[in-house]
């Protein structure tokens, strides 16, 4: 598709489970973007990449959070030891390059039981 | 630190009627200011944008003006439908220099508009 693409879209995690969240850019899109959407939230920034290099990871909440984009396309997003208040859709988003308007994917929706 | 701050959901109008979603902000320097939309089911759609003080971003209708003296930008439609149904997000991007990550957002909580045939 021509779209920012996420999967899963919906995962259930046990309590201390490891999770992946992946990030299909569009295409030639230079700048990937994670935030975190809590429900009855606004997103917030979790952390940034120009292609392969992360230039901004200010917003991750926690160690147990890491990002990576290695070839300076796909994304990974991972939680490790899940806990409950992790619970929260986990948007992606793309732009072609830095200052440029962002596209915005349909959400990993995250439940931690 | 950078916020944004939106009035509250939800709000309910009948088809035709006049929309104003209010949106104040708080930021160092000129940020540059948004709309997104995200109708049911689907991701974040950019509706319109502003980068500096007294432009206006328009786009299906939607207006905002970028009001540095009242730090606002307030959506506004003079006749909504009931496919404008959605939740509203107000969000700036501080300036380069001030806030790292070129586009990174920071949002306000959301509006939820139900608009009734």
């Amino acid at each position: 598709g021509a779209g920012v693409s996420q999967s899963p879209r919906y995962k259930v995690a046990k309590r201390g489970q490891d999770v992946a969240l992946r990030c299909d850019p569009i295409s030639g899109h230079v700048s990937l973007f994670w935030y975190q959407q809590a429900l009855g939230q606004g997103p917030e920034f979790l952390t940034y990449f120009q292609n392969e290099a992360q230039l901004d990871k200010s917003g991750l909440p926690s160690d147990r959070f890491f990002a990576e984009r290695p070839e300076g396309s796909v994304s990974t997003l991972k939680i490790q030891r899940t806990q409950q208040e992790d619970s929260a859709v986990y948007l992606c988003a793309s732009g072609i390059r830095a200052g440029n308007t962002i596209y915005f994917g349909e959400g990993s929706w995250l439940t931690v039981v | 630190g950078d916020s944004v701050t939106q009035m509250e959901g939800p709000v309910t109008l009948s088809e035709e009627a006049f929309l104003t979603i209010n949106c104040t902000y708080t930021a160092t320097g000129y940020p540059s200011l948004f709309w997104y939309v995200q109708y049911p089911g689907e991701g974040l759609q950019l509706l319109l944008k502003a980068t500096k003080a007294d432009d206006k971003g328009s786009n299906k209708g939607f207006e905002a003006t970028y009001r540095k003296e009242t730090t606002s930008f307030h959506l506004e439609k003079g006749s909504v439908q009931v496919s404008d149904s959605a939740v509203y997000f107000c969000a700036l991007s501080p300036p380069p220099n001030y806030g790292g990550a070129t586009n990174k957002l920071i949002f306000g909580t959301g509006t939820l508009l139900a608009v009734q045939p």
